[in-house]
């Protein structure tokens, strides 16, 4: 258990249609990050929350957003859903920012169908 | 742009065998690197990381890897795999120190089955 949570776990929904998925980080942890693991592409990152702030953004559709809370969990909002929008969906945190040597730990993964 | 590539896609071993798993990267600063496992339905696990210092670093369930400069190269080890060790084994880096952001740039990985 590396202490990342995430839900759902699973979510079925229809195209056209929006969804929200929750992270909360380890106990300490600053930063979250979510990457999206699909067949084609592979793991890729999406963006990336430091303490509340966007930090930095990668392959990242427009559809899509995130936010960070004061509490410091995130969620990723995920709207006008796709088929190839179908994927497992991670998040990740990590330990604040020490010269560089910053090790993400992983969440379960919410897997998302779309139908 | 940072790349990371694993050459093996998919690794066919009987228990008892060695295993290595090549990773090499492309980014031509400072980096930090990383070995995933992903076990059947699961999430992503640490196995091992280089930040700096020796080499040759050891990781959980005897797993090894090698940074390499010279060749860019962070290959993955372990002398005597197990049925156990069934997984899909990712690389990954990132930029370490200076970057804007120490997101992961992830390789495809290599999917990995143990036969009894």
């Amino acid at each position: 258990d590396s202490g990342v949570t995430q839900t759902p776990k699973h979510l079925i929904t229809a195209t056209g249609q929006r969804v929200t998925l929750r992270c909360s980080p380890r106990s300490g942890d600053l930063s979250v990050y979510w990457y999206q693991q699909s067949l084609d592409q592979g793991l890729q990152f999406l963006i990336q929350y430091y303490n509340g702030e966007e930090r930095a953004k990668g392959n990242i559709l427009e559809r899509f957003s995130a936010q960070q809370f004061p509490d410091l969990h995130s969620e990723l909002n995920l709207s006008s859903l796709e088929l190839g929008d179908s994927a497992l969906y991670f998040c990740a945190s990590s330990t604040p920012w020490a010269g560089g040597e910053e090790t993400q730990y992983f969440g379960p993964g919410t897997r998302l169908l779309v139908l | 742009a940072q790349s990371v590539s694993q050459h093996n896609h998919h690794v066919i071993l009987s228990e008892a065998a060695s295993l290595e798993l090549g990773c090499n990267y492309s980014y031509g600063g400072t980096v930090n690197l990383f070995w995933y496992v992903q076990y059947p339905g699961q999430h992503l696990q640490l196995l091992l990381k280089y930040f700096s210092g020796d080499p040759l670093v050891k990781g959980i369930k005897g797993f090894e890897a090698e940074f390499i400069k010279s060749k860019f190269s962070f290959n993955l080890r372990k002398p005597s795999v197990q049925w156990s060790d069934t997984a899909e084994y990712f690389c990954a880096v990132n930029a370490g120190y200076g970057g804007a952001t120490n997101k992961l740039i992830f390789g495809t990985g290599t999917l990995l089955a143990v036969q009894p």
